[in-house]
């Protein structure tokens, strides 16, 4: 029971190049979120998806597309890195108990040049 | 418009004593709050919540207090590990539409021998 996974750990890309993060979850959770980390800003909310086949604008949407592939899978695209899209990502699920619990995957780094 | 307010960017502790993390918000619609414990390169995990029905909860070393009135919740420690230093995240539940959550931008901890 590998959790939420992320691929890849690290990337840097230079201005204009596009890229998709993977997240993968195997916890059977319906719902899943992208977010980003800053340095004094905490955690924000890009997209997240409620069920497989539909997905909703977060915080900060702008400059991302989302695509839930089926259950399991989440992905975040950038279609041209800027380099205000320097930051760590994490992609979560949530469980469908009350307590309605995130797990986080261990992250991306992203730096755009 | 931060929601959730962790003012206090860091905190140093001696093992052994007393760790409190504070957390202030805004919104009156939020009906769960959720600690999160972040060491550097890993993902978030979840660390003790509390409803907003409830005053404490408690688990192990780990104690969450919340005063609805006042709008602050506080994460106690007791006693604190050198094991605990990590980056510590406050988040809150809203009662309305989808269960996002809105996070706090994180108390570092530094518990020292």
């Amino acid at each position: 029971n590998a959790g939420v996974t992320q691929t890849p750990k690290f990337q840097v890309l230079k201005t204009g190049q596009s890229m998709t993060l993977q997240c993968a979850q195997d916890m059977n959770h319906n719902s899943m979120y992208w977010y980003r980390q800053d340095p004094g800003m905490g955690l924000r909310l890009i997209y997240y998806s409620a069920s497989e086949g539909t997905t909703d604008k977060g915080e900060v949407p702008n400059g991302y597309n989302v695509s839930r592939l089926n259950k399991r899978e989440f992905s975040l695209r950038l279609e041209s890195a800027a380099p205000s899209q320097t930051s760590v990502y994490f992609c979560a699920s949530r469980t469908e108990n009350f307590y309605n619990e995130q797990f986080f995957g261990p992250g991306t780094r992203l730096t755009v040049l | 418009d931060q929601q959730v307010k962790q003012n206090s960017p860091s905190l140093s502790v001696q093992e052994g004593r007393i760790s409190i993390l504070n957390c202030d918000y805004t919104n009156s619609m939020f009906d769960y709050f959720l600690w999160y414990k972040k060491y550097p390169a890993e993902g978030p995990t979840f660390l003790i919540s509390i409803s907003s029905i409830k005053d404490k909860n408690e688990d192990g070393r780990f104690t969450v207090f919340l005063n609805k009135s006042a709008k602050h919740l506080s994460l106690h420690i007791v006693p604190s590990q050198p094991g605990d230093s990590a980056v510590y995240f406050c988040a809150a539940r809203s009662n309305t539409g989808f269960q996002k959550l809105v996070f706090g931008t994180g108390t570092r901890l530094l518990v020292s021998p």
